[in-house]
């Protein structure tokens, strides 16, 4: 959906490098969501945030963390990247009063 | 050791014939559903979704049927397309109400044969 975009699409990069991975919006949507999203796993939600400045740790947050910049921006950051995270990783929003979820394309990280 | 998650469940029909893909899901306080397809490369895209006060809801060449009794979630495809291949997954709101986030199952790989 052109309407969720994601920087960079993909990145390869050493263990223990800090990387950013950039998500923004243009739906106008308050709730925005990271994921991971490994072979064979389904999509596991890493963090999210239901408007600027509110935060919340989803099921496998450790390793990671967020900025919630602007309401359309919403952004991803290991600290000290690990092989473990080598994965494709999603952003996703949500408007007011909706479970449904739009997806961008995805960032492919590798981390060697 | 199993391969838990390793391999995804596939589902291979022949152009034309209706395809049924199944998702079981455990929590009963779950009030929403819905159906991703992913295409390779891609994020995922919304098809259909229904609420747990409904059994069942179409859309263009798709089924959605919610039965709670046993707590099953089928995504029906009519007259399949090699367009349609792709992994499908399906999506709970497990806590319910205002808690607007989706857990997610592991996904079926639909391969359509020409």
């Amino acid at each position: 959906d052109a309407d969720v975009t994601q920087t960079p699409r993909n990145r390869i990069t050493k263990t223990g490098k800090r990387i950013m991975l950039e998500c923004s919006q243009t739906k106008g949507h308050d709730r925005m969501y990271w994921y991971r999203q490994d072979p064979g796993l389904g999509l596991r939600l890493i963090y999210y945030s239901f408007d600027v400045k509110d935060i919340n740790k989803g099921e496998i947050s450790d390793g990671y963390s967020v900025s919630r910049q602007a309401q359309a921006k919403f952004s991803l950051s290991l600290e000290s990247a690990i092989p473990n995270q080598t994965a494709l990783y999603f952003c996703a929003t949500s408007p007011g009063g909706s479970d449904e979820q739009f997806f961008g394309p995805g960032t492919r990280l590798t981390v060697l | 050791g199993e391969s838990v998650g390793l391999h995804l469940p596939t589902l291979s029909v022949q152009e034309g014939d209706n395809s049924i893909i199944n998702c079981a899901y455990s929590n009963s306080a779950s009030d929403y559903f819905i159906w991703y397809k992913q295409e390779s490369g891609k994020g995922p895209q919304f098809i259909i979704d229904i609420r747990s006060n409904m059994d069942k809801r179409q859309g263009q060449r798709v089924t959605v049927l919610l039965n709670k009794t046993v707590k099953h979630l089928s995504l029906q495809i009519a007259a399949t397309q090699p367009g349609d291949s792709a992994v499908y997954f399906c999506a709970e709101n497990r806590g319910g109400g205002s808690n607007y986030k989706l857990t997610f199952g592991k996904g079926t790989l639909l391969t359509v044969n020409p």
